[in-house]
């Protein structure tokens, strides 16, 4: 399993865009990148993967160097409902998955 | 569209009482299971089906035992409860390999006292 870093915690303000890097400088050539997000009192869900370059959807962007020795999450002009632990996961082919601690972004108003 | 079902949500028990979480997911996926999750520690993989009758062990499964006698159903027990086992318990379930499209339950709550 690729083993990946990321912050323990990030604050934020409502509106702004919320940046979240995670180190995995083991990945391997089949591992993908994968996002998930724990709202309290409930389980992780997946918010977004990708493998090189840039990936968008209507929660979050992707961004990925060439390396592929970190990523970033990118969470657009963040709300209060955004405040959760981001899990940043670097797998392939494997349903053991491992969460680490993640990060845990708060928003404020 | 229930998902992944998770019963009970909370629990208290006595140490060295026995008790059986169920999880149940209306997906049709093949893969299950369960995770504890303590403060500060992320999610640990205790047990895990990849089919209906199969069971492996995971990074934490000591004092746990699991049973996927039906597809649709992952039943976790403890048999002895411990207060190291205090914890929140999260099952999931997933239609293949790989970290995309694993499905959460919204989680058990059991204190051992």
């Amino acid at each position: 399993l690729a083993k990946t870093t990321q912050p323990i915690s990030m604050d934020s303000y409502e509106g702004q865009e919320v940046n979240i890097t995670c180190s995995h400088n083991n990945i391997a050539t089949n591992d993908y990148i994968t996002w998930y997000q724990q709202f309290p009192s409930q389980g992780p869900r997946f918010i977004i993967q990708g493998y090189k370059t840039k990936v968008t959807n209507e929660v979050a962007s992707l961004f990925i160097p060439a390396d592929r020795k970190s990523s970033t999450l990118s969470l657009p002009r963040v709300s209060l409902s955004d405040t959760a632990v981001y899990y940043c996961l670097v797998e392939a082919n494997d349903y053991k998955l491992s969460f680490g601690a993640g990060t845990t972004v708060t928003v404020r108003a | 569209n229930a998902g992944v079902t998770q019963t009970p949500k909370f629990r208290v028990l006595k140490t060295g009482q026995s008790m059986t979480l169920l999880c149940a997911q209306d997906m049709n996926h093949e893969y299950m299971y369960w995770y504890r999750q303590d403060p500060g520690m992320g999610l640990r993989l205790i047990h895990y089906s990849v089919g209906e009758g199969t069971t492996a062990k995971g990074e934490v499964p000591d004092g746990y035992n699991v049973s996927r006698l039906k597809k649709q159903n992952f039943l976790l027990g403890l048999e002895s409860a411990a207060p190291s086992q205090t914890s929140v318990y999260f099952c999931a379930s997933s239609y293949s390999q790989g970290a995309f499209g694993y499905t959460f339950g919204s989680g058990t709550r059991l204190t051992v006292v």
